[in-house]
C-alpha cells in the first residue's frame, strides 16, 4: 500500500529564512498531494495542493514542487513568519483521483523565532 | 465553503463503555466519509472508509467490531468506539471529499476521547 515519508520531523528556522519540507511517497498511481497545517487540537488546514500533471505550484510565500519520477514532493516556506509556527503534513492521495482517502507523512514540526 | 461538523468535541467515559462519535457534512452530500485517528505528537491515521449505503471499510489492523461505522445518510457517519480503554483515547477526525469544492477534502473539528 501507499507509504508517505516526511522529513525533517522538526525543523528550526529564524524569521525570515525559508523553510524545506520534503515528502517520498511509494505508489505510482497517487495522483494528487496536499499540504496541511495543524495547530495543536484542531483540524488540519490546507495551505496548498498539487496534481501530478503538475511539477511546480506557488501561491504568495507557499510553494510546492513535485517530482513524479522520483516520487518526492516537497513544500518551500519562503519569508517565514512567527504565525507560521505549526506542525505540517504532506499527504498522498490512495488509489489516485482527489476523493480519494489520503495517506499522511509523519509531520514536521517547524518553529520560526522571532 | 463546505463545512463538515463533529459531535461531540471532547467526551470522556469510562473504561468499557461504547462511545458514538457525529460527522455531519452541513451543506453538501458525501456518499463516503473517511474516519482518521491522530495520537498526541503523531499524524493522522487513516482508521476506515464510511460508504453509504454499504458496510465500511477498514484499513489493515482497525477492528471492525471495536470501531463500529454506519453511514446513516448522504450527510452523516457515526462511529462508535465499542468497549473502550484507555488506549483508544485519542483525537477522532473525519473528513467528507467534495468534488468541485475549493478543497477536496474538508476535514471535522476533531473529537477529543478521553477513555478513564
Amino acid at each position: 500500500g501507499e507509504n508517505v515519508e516526511q522529513h525533517p520531523s522538526t525543523l528550526s528556522v529564524q524569521e525570515g529564512d525559508s523553510a524545506v519540507i520534503k515528502c517520498t511517497y511509494s505508489d505510482s498511481a497517487s495522483n494528487y498531494f496536499p499540504w496541511y497545517k495543524q495547530e495543536l487540537g484542531k483540524r488540519p488546514q490546507l495551505i496548498i495542493d498539487i496534481r501530478s500533471n503538475v511539477g511546480e505550484k506557488k501561491d504568495q510565500r507557499i510553494a510546492v514542487t513535485l517530482n513524479k519520477t522520483a516520487k518526492h514532493f516537497s513544500l518551500h516556506i519562503t519569508e517565514t513568519q512567527p504565525e507560521d509556527s505549526a506542525v505540517y503534513f504532506c499527504a498522498a492521495s490512495r488509489y489516485g483521483g482527489s476523493q480519494g482517502n489520503l495517506i499522511f507523512g509523519k509531520g514536521t514540526k517547524l518553529s520560526v523565532k522571532p | 465553503g463546505a463545512v463538515v461538523s463533529q459531535h461531540p468535541s471532547r467526551v470522556i467515559c469510562k473504561s468499557g463503555t461504547s462511545v458514538k462519535i457525529e460527522c455531519r457534512s452541513l451543506d453538501f452530500q458525501a456518499t463516503t466519509m473517511f474516519w482518521y485517528r491522530q495520537f498526541p505528537k503523531q499524524s493522522l491515521m487513516l482508521m476506515a472508509t464510511s460508504n453509504e449505503g454499504s458496510k465500511a471499510t477498514y484499513e489493515q489492523g482497525v477492528e471492525k467490531d471495536k470501531f463500529l461505522i454506519n453511514h446513516a445518510s448522504l450527510t452523516l457517519s457515526t462511529l462508535t468506539v465499542t468497549s473502550a480503554h484507555p488506549e483508544d483515547s485519542s483525537f477522532y477526525i473525519c473528513s467528507a471529499p467534495l468534488l468541485g469544492g475549493r478543497e477536496t477534502q474538508y476535514f471535522g473539528p476533531g473529537t477529543r476521547l478521553l477513555v478513564l
